[in-house]
């Protein structure tokens, strides 16, 4: 059963650099017939995607975030990672990240993780 | 880019059936076969119902169905139960770019 976990900081500093991992189990990351994604939460709001990479290292960002925003994948550790700059309160979320079967659905995710934005 | 529209809230009672619109343009659900529906209970990771607009996922009910109409796709979903209620949002492929709808209460009376 393919699991997916992020892990990383539950809080960060205004103007510092968010940084996640989301650790893949149970099938390999290197499969060409999947992106993996990230998609985050405000507390009470809806759903935002943030961006999706394949095992190439080939990406696509939210136009609103591509500014911000960096995936990496680390085939060798079956992860992949996100890194979202400049971060104000408007960032605190619940991160997910998820598996992207092509081209578009999400049909396993992380159990979130919460990221709190603050000094 | 905007977020796919999407009622704010919708409600039904037991064995009735209700339907979650979710409205964007040419450019998104209009342009691709490729919508997904999601649903999430509070504190828990969004569940895949349905994609590629009306397919659905091996041990999801059959009772959830998803359709098309030009830039408005839509989810039913009949038989209402009380384990239905929960937040609903849809998501469209768009190119390079994947909104979410802004998501649908659905409350079961």
């Amino acid at each position: 059963q393919l699991q997916l976990q992020e892990s990383g900081p539950g809080l960060v500093k205004p103007s510092e650099t968010l940084s996640l991992t989301c650790t893949v189990s149970g099938g390999s990351i290197s499969s060409s017939s999947y992106y993996w994604g990230w998609i985050r939460q405000p507390p009470g709001k809806g759903l935002e995607w943030i961006g999706s990479i394949y095992y190439s290292g080939s990406t696509y960002y939210n136009p609103s975030l591509k500014s911000r925003v960096t995936i990496s994948v680390d085939t060798s550790k079956n992860q992949f990672s996100l890194k979202l700059s400049s971060v104000t309160a408007a960032d605190t979320a619940v991160y997910y990240c998820a598996r992207q079967p092509q081209p578009l659905r999400y049909d396993y995710w992380g159990q979130g993780t919460l990221v709190t934005v603050s000094s | 880019q905007s977020a796919l529209t999407q009622p704010r809230s919708v409600s039904g009672s037991p064995g009735q059936s209700v339907t979650i619109s979710c409205t964007g343009t040419s450019s998104d659900v209009g342009g691709y076969n490729y919508v997904s529906w999601y649903q999430q209970h509070p504190g828990k990771a969004p569940k895949l119902m349905i994609y590629d607009v009306s397919k659905r996922p091996s041990g999801v009910p059959d009772r959830f169905s998803g359709s098309k109409s030009g830039n408005t796709a839509s989810l039913t979903i009949s038989g209402l139960q009380a384990e239905d209620e929960a937040d609903y949002y849809c998501c469209s492929y768009a190119g390079s770019y994947t909104p979410f709808g802004g998501g649908t209460k659905l409350t079961v009376l």
